[in-house]
Formats: structure tokens, sequence, C-alpha cells
């Protein structure tokens, strides 16, 4: 199975500040026709996991554009601009290749 | 817009066996495929196993071979997940996810709780 790994796993951050996840994984993402299959998840406190960023760096339906995502390979980041009350959650990358999709262990971002 | 909502929370015996389900209302049910993703207290995402119900195709994480099977009723457009041999590390929240043609998952269920304990 193909090991995700972030950095780090907690993340204090004040209020209008950026934040930066890094996530590496044990093998390349990179699929022959040239998109990386790497996804973003935030889980907000109590609630289910909601996507936010797939295929590397195409923000999903609705995501604001504080949140971009880069990286190709194995190595993988997500940074929000202009930090929010409301980006508080567990941030986790996912790989998306080869099944069983595995996640990363979750950067809990707090404010 | 679509929804999955699922069945409620479940209390079970340590060698029994629980199904979920996952009802998808508001959209199309065969061009997708459903997975499903457990978290137990205080952990991480652990993917189990996911099935395209326009084939009926199903596959499962190894670590649950022969204790797992998912399984979609097309008519009702409800997806179950079955899991048998239960022990007291399967309690956790259990979601079921849509998968896009991407793999992407962008739609999840409210989740379920099973806690098992004797």
């Amino acid at each position: 199975d193909i090991v995700m790994t972030q950095s780090p796993l907690s993340l204090p951050v004040t209020p209008g500040e950026s934040a930066s996840i890094s996530c590496r994984s044990s093998q390349s993402l990179l699929h022959s026709h040239g998109h990386n299959y790497l996804d973003w998840y935030v889980q907000k406190p109590g609630q289910s996991p909601q996507l936010l960023i797939h295929l590397g760096s195409s923000r999903a339906s609705g995501v604001p554009d504080r949140f971009t995502a880069s990286g190709s390979g194995t190595d993988f980041t997500l940074k929000i601009s202009r930090v929010e009350a409301e980006d508080v959650g567990i941030y986790y990358c996912m790989q998306a290749l080869q099944t069983p999709n595995t996640f990363g262990q979750g950067t809990k971002l707090e404010i | 817009q679509v929804q999955l909502v699922q069945s409620g929370a479940e209390v079970k015996k340590p060698g029994s066996s629980v199904k979920v389900s996952c009802k998808a209302s508001g959209g199309t049910f065969d061009n997708y495929s459903f997975t499903w993703v457990r978290q137990a207290p205080g952990q991480g995402l652990e993917w189990m196993g996911r099935i395209i119900p326009i084939l009926g195709a199903t596959l499962y994480a190894q670590r649950f071979q022969g204790r797992v099977t998912i399984t979609a009723h097309k008519s009702t457009t409800t997806l179950y997940m079955e899991l048998s041999g239960l022990r007291s590390d399967d309690t956790a929240i259990y979601y079921c996810a849509r998968g896009t043609g991407d793999d992407a998952y962008d739609v999840w269920g409210q989740g379920t709780m099973v806690s098992v304990s004797s």
C-alpha cells in the first residue's frame, strides 16, 4: 500500500495569516496521462470529511480560492491564505492512484 | 443536489455482524462508484472498499477481505456495507462516499457509529 505522510500534525495559526501543509507519498502519484492522483479533504469538528482539492491542484465546487494546492510525483502542499475561524479542522491528503486509497495521518489546524 | 443518508448507530457484541445502509437521493446512482471509509475514535480515515453499482463490481482492502461485503440495490438507490466477525477494534464511525471519475470523494454520508462491546 502507498504510505502517505503529512507534516506538521498540528498547526496553530492566527486569523488572517497563511498556513501550509505538506504531504508526501511513498511512491509517485503521477498518472501516465499527466495528472497527480492526490486529493485533499477537511474534516471540520463533528462533521464528515469534505473534498477540497482533487487531481493534485483542482479546487472542488464551492471551495474558496484561498485554498491552493500544488506539487507533483511524491511531494504536495496545501496552502490556505488568510486563514479564517471556519477553517478549523483536520486536513487529510489521500492518494487515489491505487486501491486501497490511503490517507495521511491528518493535520489539525487550530486558531 | 445528491445526498447520502446513512442508517443509525449500532451497538454489537464481539463476533456478530453489522449491516450499515446508505441511501443516495437527488442524483444519478449508476454513473458513480461508492466507497466505505471508517474512522476509529480519535483516529484517521481508513478505506475499506468500494462498489460500482452499474457493474456490480466490488473491490475490498486486503485487511478486510473475507469480513466485509458491499452491495448496491439500484431499484432503491441504497448501498450496504456488512462487516462480520466484529471485534472491539472495529468500533468506529463508518462513512459512505461517492466517488467521481478520478476517484475523489465529493459527497459523504453523515456517518454511522458502530460500537462493539461485550
